[in-house]
């Protein structure tokens, strides 16, 4: 089974600028995550999609990030503006389990894009 | 809201026996997960809990206590390959059942 798939896999910009971010999930899950992890921490939700709609994007700030799942399958995060604060890995995630059900579907992370603001 | 603790940093020899402890506060608990996650790489799955007790799997074991909010991974016979960040996850049925990740212990296996 193909995992799953991200790029790029490193970017760096300067602050101010704009960037986007590009995920395949593994064939067949439902379920997509965006998570932002800043050295040293462990992974922060900004989004989860099931198909092509967004379940939860509370804890993504929406004055500069924006995600989208067109067709249920890719998904793309942007950021526009970037800021310095925004240098992380985001880690795009996909899962089989849908918001009620096989709630022990673990999650199976991409490789993620190690983003630099300058 | 979730909170979530485990230690930042922990060291232990080659072949020997490791435990890192994860303590959890969550308003809707609906299982818990442990991921390896190397420098540089994405996280990988190790374990899941929903219930009390130790889950085995290989070197690899994991105990969950719901009515103390606490977890821990245990791991055997250590190789140098297990050097890597620990994660411990929380799901929270409220809301849209997500997953949310402690800080993570880094795990330094010394010859």
């Amino acid at each position: 089974e193909a995992g799953v798939a991200q790029s790029p896999r490193y970017k760096i910009i300067e602050k101010r600028q704009s960037v986007a971010f590009w995920c395949n999930p593994i064939s067949g899950h439902a379920t997509l995550y965006w998570y932002q992890q800043i050295l040293g921490q462990g992974p922060k939700l900004l989004i989860q999609f099931q198909n092509n709609g967004v379940v939860d994007d509370s804890q993504l700030p929406k004055d500069r990030f924006s995600a989208e799942r067109l067709k249920g399958v890719d998904s793309t995060l942007k950021i526009q503006p970037a800021k310095l604060e925004d240098s992380a890995v985001y880690l795009c995630a996909s899962s089989l389990g849908s918001r009620t059900s096989s709630y022990n579907s673990p999650l199976h992370f991409g490789n993620g894009t190690r983003l630099t603001v300058t | 809201g979730q909170n979530i603790d485990q230690p930042t940093e922990m060291t232990a020899t080659e072949g020997a026996i490791v435990q890192i402890n994860c303590t959890y506060q969550t308003s809707g608990f609906n299982g818990l997960f442990w991921y390896q996650q190397h420098a540089g790489e994405a996280p990988t799955f190790l374990s899941y809990n929903v219930l009390d007790g130790l889950e085995e799997k290989g070197r690899f074991s994991s105990f969950l206590s719901r009515s103390k909010g606490y977890s821990y991974l245990l791991l055997k016979e250590l190789q140098m390959k297990d050097s890597a960040s620990y994660l411990c996850a929380v799901r929270d049925k409220t809301g849209a059942n997500n997953l949310f990740f402690g800080t993570g212990t880094r795990l330094t296996v010394i010859p």
